[in-house]
C-alpha cells in the first residue's frame, strides 16, 4: 500500500548541530508539507512544495530549509539546531485537489 | 490570531453516546474544511472533509456540518467508542485553487468513558 514515512522517529541532538529529517511518500503526490506541533500552538506550517524543484516558506520557516529533488522526498534541514526547535515534526502529502495525509511524526529534542 | 478555533478544548462522553465537536472559523473565504483525529504519539488521521458548497456530509459513524452563516463547523460521531478517544482538529483552506494550504485549530480532546 502507498504510504508516507518519516525518519528518524526520535532524535536527540545538541545546539548548533545540523539535523536533517526525512520524509518519503509513495503516492506520487505533487504536494508535500512540513509542520511542527507544539503545545498551545497546534500544527504550524514550516515549508511546503508543490512539485519537484519547487519550495515555499510557511509561517515558521526561520532556521529551516527544504529541497525537492524528486517527487517522493522532501527532507527538512535544521541548519543550526536551537532549543526552540525542540518539537514534534510532521510531514504531509497531497495530490492536486485531493485530501492531505500525514506521516507518523519525528520527535526532535535539542539539548 | 488563528482564524480556526474550537469552542471546547475537552469533551468527555459515555460509550455509546453521540459526540459533537465544534469549530469556529473567521474567514468567510475559506472554501474547504477537513477534520482530523490524532491519537497519542501518532500523526493526524484524515476523517472527513467538506467543501463550502455543501452544508452536510456523512461518513461511517461521522457527520460534518457546515454553517457558513455563522462560520461554524461541527463533527458528529455516532455511538462513540473507546477507540474514538483522541484529539480532533479542524482545518480550513483559505483561497481557491487546488494548491491549498491548511490552517489548523488547536484541537479538542475527546475522552470516551466505558
Amino acid at each position: 500500500d502507498a504510504e508516507i514515512t518519516q525518519s528518524p522517529r526520535h532524535k536527540i541532538t545538541e545546539t548548533g548541530r545540523q539535523v536533517t529529517l526525512a520524509c518519503h511518500q509513495t503516492w506520487n503526490h505533487n504536494n508535500m508539507f512540513w509542520y511542527r506541533q507544539d503545545l498551545g500552538h497546534g500544527l504550524r506550517l514550516i515549508h511546503y512544495s508543490y512539485g519537484v524543484h519547487d519550495t515555499n516558506k510557511g509561517e515558521v520557516s526561520d532556521g529551516y530549509s527544504v529541497s525537492r529533488s524528486n517527487t517522493e522526498d522532501l527532507p527538512l534541514t535544521l541548519e543550526s539546531a536551537a532549543s526552540s526547535q525542540t518539537s514534534v515534526y510532521f510531514c504531509a502529502s497531497r495530490a492536486d485537489g485531493g485530501k492531505q495525509f500525514f506521516g507518523p511524526g519525528t520527535r526532535l529534542t535539542v539539548l | 490570531g488563528e482564524s480556526v478555533g474550537l469552542h471546547l478544548p475537552t469533551l468527555s462522553v459515555q460509550e455509546g453516546d453521540n459526540s459533537i465537536i465544534n469549530c469556529a472559523y473567521s474567514n468567510s473565504a475559506s472554501d474547504y474544511f477537513i477534520w482530523y483525529k490524532q491519537e497519542s504519539g501518532k500523526g493526524p488521521q484524515f476523517i472527513i472533509d467538506i467543501r463550502s458548497n455543501m452544508d452536510k456530509r456523512q461518513g461511517q459513524r461521522v457527520t460534518v456540518l457546515l454553517n457558513k452563516t455563522v462560520k461554524h463547523l461541527s463533527l458528529q460521531i455516532a455511538a462513540t467508542q473507546p477507540g474514538d478517544s483522541a484529539v480532533y482538529f479542524c482545518a480550513e483552506n483559505i483561497g481557491g485553487g487546488s494548491n491549498y494550504k491548511l490552517t489548523f485549530g488547536k484541537g479538542t480532546l475527546l475522552t470516551v468513558n466505558p
